[in-house]
């Protein structure tokens, strides 16, 4: 069965440092997001990304953050100058053709920022 | 924007027993879907339901769009159900942006 891949799983980092955090949705999928969970809070929505264009962004996803899509495969987040509360478990997740459609998400990258 | 909110917060139960969570949201949506987030914090897709009902094994779900509410049930709990349960909706607007409820946390007794 096709899944949300995310990688690394687990990333420790120093505070001020950039990290990049990647993610390979389902192959047929066209819409693609991201998502964080401080721990034991919700999950919160960062960004949907369609078309090779943000479509919504967050009151969170501010010029810290941002969205790329490198190559066909890759959809990938990266957080400039990490501060110690973007601390989180990030979760991809894609959806079929329409943006209505069932989201699947991966297994999360844990960042821990010291 | 839209609000969605889960009780009960925490559910402590024995095994084999049945239970009901419940999500309400506050504006018509195009998308509702029940997650249960394992102990290893994985999101598990349990039903996309943006309205009617639907069954999976032991595990069935109910969505009244008129009413603004979805009812998630577990019939013979086992252990392994244990966990966080979130429902999540996409409200108007046609950018898959869903919004999460607060959870409620199952916790399975042997």
């Amino acid at each position: 069965e096709p899944e949300v891949t995310q990688t690394p799983s687990h990333q420790v980092t120093q505070m001020g440092q950039e990290v990049i955090l990647r993610c390979v949705p389902i192959s047929n999928h066209l819409y693609f997001y991201w998502y964080r969970q401080i721990l034991g809070q919700k999950v919160e929505f960062l960004v949907s990304f369609y078309n090779n264009e943000i479509s919504e962004k967050s009151e969170i996803f501010d010029d810290q953050f941002s969205v790329e899509r490198p190559d066909g495969s890759n959809f990938t987040l990266k957080i400039r100058s990490t501060k110690l509360e973007d601390s989180a478990m990030y979760f991809c997740a894609s959806s079929d053709v329409t943006a209505y459609n069932e989201q699947f998400f991966g297994p999360g990258t844990r960042l821990t920022v010291l | 924007g839209i609000q969605v909110e889960q009780s009960p917060p925490d559910l402590i139960l024995q095994e084999g027993a049945n239970s009901t969570l419940r999500c309400n949201f506050s504006d018509s949506v195009n998308n509702l879907q029940w997650f249960h987030q394992n102990p290893w914090g994985q999101l598990i897709n349990l039903f996309y339901i943006p309205s009617g009902t639907k069954q999976n094994g032991r595990l069935s779900a109910t969505t009244v769009a008129t009413e603004r509410y979805s009812l998630l049930y577990i019939s013979s709990s086992q252990t392994t159900d244990s966990g966080v349960y979130f429902c999540a909706v996409e409200g108007p607007g046609n950018t898959g942006k869903l919004i999460f409820g607060q959870g409620t946390t199952l916790q399975v007794k042997p």
